[in-house]
């Protein structure tokens, strides 16, 4: 079966300091992954995809994500931390059975410290 | 745009009492809806699948007489908790695919249910 592994289930970073958090899935095709942001008492936020092409994925935010199959991951990246971007972070992938509904990982909670 | 809207964002209700909650796609028509729930700390899990004019496709192990699923506009899909008990407490999130855009899909801000 599909599943996402988000291996760090709490990550503190500096302000200012590099991030990465990581993301593995298990799916035999090409898959179509996703990262998510979610801030207390918001809905969820599409950071970025990867469905083909360039392995290196810009989002929003100053976010980015590399496609590495043969590592079978999908890590988010930002080269520089802001205090708001602490939030959960979830990566997912599009199932593959019929319809196009995501498996979601558990889930980074990303704390920023001063 | 990409709007999605859930109604109540909090609700309260007593056991044995039924709840509805609204999943609006603002801007965009949606065929296809999705439910899921997500507990405290915890990763989102899909409930069920909701198309315009269908019924519901349910996960396995989602009990479909107690989560009634009505998707009968491109625009709107409700979920009704029906007599809900206190384990039934959780954060519910509604997601709309746009028509014609396969993969992606947009949220809502999710709904709190809490079950007295």
């Amino acid at each position: 079966a599909q599943s996402v592994t988000q291996p760090d289930i709490h990550i503190t970073v500096s302000e200012g300091a590099s991030l990465e958090l990581r993301c593995n899935y298990s799916y035999g095709a090409t898959p179509y992954l996703f990262w998510y942001v979610q801030s207390p008492g918001q809905g969820l936020q599409l950071l970025l995809k990867y469905f083909s092409g360039d392995t290196l994925v810009q989002g929003i935010k100053g976010f980015e994500a590399e496609f590495k199959r043969s590592q079978s991951s999908f890590n988010l990246r930002k080269p520089s931390v802001h205090w708001s971007d602490a939030a959960e972070y979830f990566c997912a992938v599009v199932r593959n059975q019929a319809g196009t509904a995501l498996i979601f990982g558990k889930g980074t909670t990303l704390s920023v410290s001063s | 745009g990409a709007v999605v809207s859930q109604h109540p964002s909090w609700v309260i209700c007593k056991s044995g009492t039924s709840v509805k909650i609204e999943c609006r796609s603002l801007d965009f028509q949606a065929t296809t809806m999705f439910w899921y729930r997500q507990f405290p700390k915890q990763s989102l899990m899909l409930m069920a699948t909701s198309n315009e004019g269908s019924k519901a496709t349910y996960e396995q192990g989602v009990e479909k007489d107690k989560f009634l699923i009505n998707h009968a506009s491109l625009t709107l899909s409700t979920l009704t908790v029906t007599s809900a008990h206190p384990e039934d407490s959780s954060f519910y999130i509604c997601s709309a695919r746009p028509r014609l855009i396969s993969y992606e899909q947009y949220f809502g801000p999710g709904t709190r249910l809490t079950v007295t």
